[in-house]
C-alpha cells in the first residue's frame, strides 16, 4: 500500500507570493492533517480535514488555509508569504475512524520564503 | 485544549546505555499516545504507542509506560544503539479532537559509540 504522498517536496518562493501544497493520504484514510514543523518549534498542528470538511484548527493566521476533495486528497495554501513561513510542512493521513488512530506522515514540503 | 510537554529537550548516552524520555498531558480525555522517531531529513515515523487501558507495553528494546492518573508517559530505551540516535516525540490524542494529535517539543537523543 503506498504511502502519504507530498508534492512539491522543494519549493523557493518570495515573500509576498503565495504558495499551494498537495497531498495524497494513504488508499482509504479518510482524515489528512497538516503540521508545520521548524527548528526549534517541534510540530505544530495546522489543520485537519475529514471527510471534506475541517474537523480541527490550530493557531495559524487566515493566510493559511487547506481544503479536501471527494477522493480525501488535501491541499494546503499559504498566501502572503512571509519569511517566518519558511519550514517543513508535514502531512499526515489516518483512519480516524474513532479516537487514538494512528497518523501517518509523508515525506514533507520543504518550503523556503525569501 | 490538549498540552503535552516533554523533557529532557536534549539527552545524550553512552552506547548500550538506557533513555528515558518522559511526557506529561493536561487532557484527561486523551487516550491514545504514540512515539515517534524523526531521523535527519526524514519523516517522523512511529515506532510505538499505547492507549489508556493499557499500563505498559514493549517492543524489543523499547517500552512505553503509562499513569493516568498523574497523566505522564515515558518511553525506554535499553541497550541504545548509534542509530537510535534522532528526534524523538510523543504525542496525544482523544475524544474531544479524534483527527488532532498534540505532540511534544521533541527530544533529540544522541548515543555515543
Amino acid at each position: 500500500k503506498a504511502g502519504v504522498t507530498q508534492t512539491p517536496r522543494y519549493l523557493i518562493k518570495t515573500r509576498g507570493q503565495q504558495v499551494t501544497l498537495s497531498c495524497s493520504p494513504i488508499s482509504g484514510h479518510r482524515s489528512v492533517s497538516w503540521y508545520q514543523q521548524t527548528p526549534g518549534q517541534g510540530l505544530q498542528f495546522l489543520f485537519e480535514y475529514f471527510s471534506e470538511t475541517q474537523r480541527n484548527k490550530g493557531n495559524f493566521p487566515g493566510r493559511f488555509s487547506g481544503r479536501q476533495f471527494s477522493n480525501s486528497r488535501s491541499e494546503m495554501n499559504v498566501s502572503t508569504l512571509e519569511l517566518g513561513d519558511s519550514a517543513l510542512y508535514l502531512c499526515a493521513s489516518s483512519l480516524a475512524k474513532s479516537s487514538g488512530n494512528t497518523i501517518y506522515f509523508g515525506e514533507g514540503s520543504w518550503l523556503t520564503v525569501v | 485544549g490538549e498540552n503535552v510537554e516533554q523533557h529532557p529537550s536534549t539527552l545524550s548516552v553512552q552506547e548500550g546505555d538506557s533513555a528515558v524520555i518522559k511526557c506529561t498531558y493536561s487532557d484527561s480525555a486523551s487516550n491514545y499516545f504514540p512515539w515517534y522517531k524523526q531521523e535527519l531529513g526524514k519523516r517522523p515515523q512511529l515506532i510505538i504507542d499505547i492507549r489508556s487501558n493499557v499500563g505498559e507495553k514493549k517492543d524489543q528494546r523499547i517500552a512505553v509506560t503509562l499513569n493516568k492518573t498523574a497523566k505522564h508517559f515515558s518511553l525506554h530505551i535499553t541497550e541504545t544503539q548509534p542509530e537510535d540516535s534522532a528526534v524523538y516525540f510523543c504525542a496525544a490524542s482523544g475524544t474531544t479532537n479524534a483527527g488532532k494529535s498534540t505532540f511534544g517539543d521533541g527530544t533529540t537523543l544522541t548515543v555515543k559509540p
